[in-house]
């Protein structure tokens, strides 16, 4: 199991919309549509932002919406605002009742 | 809002064993399954493996043979086991609810911090 391959860095103004792209293979992302995505401050602990591709959890903001399409997965963050600066990581099944992680990409807000 | 809170030693040395407990009220009659996840310093997060109170139990494969995830119900605690540490091991441990053995994460705990060094 290798990592989903996502962007180390992407950087946007406030109000403007960033797209993350994470990229798996027929194993994981491109066979379920159960990809995660989870948001992370520095020294807090990953919070889950979008699940089963596009779904979210109560609670968090409708500027987060997620895509998939063959072996890539994307979230988008629309309105960027400052508090939405974090790192941010995908997470795919992988069959076998297991999961794997993204690279993870550091979202700046200039 | 289920809380879940990880302890255990902050340094371990190399060859030694880890060992990290999980509580989690009420975790032993829940329709939950309870992961272990960790992160090394500067490093993205890596699926170690679950388990489910009938006692099903999973992990990454590459982890398997020094990995062992098990449940104390007397004190509603779940545990993780690494044989046989080396620096490689040295992470921010998590650990984190699911509801179902494919899908997300949806509540995780503060995580502790394990070094592994002489």
């Amino acid at each position: 199991q290798s990592a989903l391959t996502q962007p180390a860095s992407v950087s946007g103004s406030p109000g403007q919309s960033i797209t993350i792209s994470c990229t798996g293979t027929s194993s994981d992302v491109g066979s379920y549509n159960l990809v995660s995505w989870y948001q992370q401050h520095p020294g807090k602990a990953p919070k889950l932002m979008i699940y089963e591709v596009n779904d979210r959890p109560s609670g968090v903001s409708n500027r987060f919406s997620g895509s998939k399409s063959a072996y890539t997965a994307s979230l988008t963050i629309s309105g960027l605002q400052a508090e939405d600066e974090a790192d941010y990581y995908c997470c795919s099944y992988a069959g076998g009742n297991t999961h794997v992680f993204g690279t993870g990409t550091k979202v700046t807000v200039l | 809002q289920v809380q879940l809170q990880e302890s255990g030693p902050g340094l371990v040395k190399p060859s030694e064993t880890l060992s990290l407990t999980c509580t989690v009220p009420g975790a032993t009659k829940s329709n939950y399954y309870w992961n272990w996840i960790r992160q090394p310093p500067g490093k993205g997060l890596e699926w170690i493996g679950y388990f489910f109170y009938t006692g099903t139990i999973n992990y990454k494969s590459s982890l398997k043979s020094r990995v062992t995830i098990s449940m104390d119900t007397s004190n509603n605690q779940f545990s993780l086991k690494v044989n046989s540490v080396t620096a490689a091991d040295t992470a921010v441990y998590y650990c984190a609810r699911g509801i179902h053995p494919q899908k997300a994460f949806d509540i995780w705990g503060l995580g502790t911090m394990v070094t592994v060094s002489s």
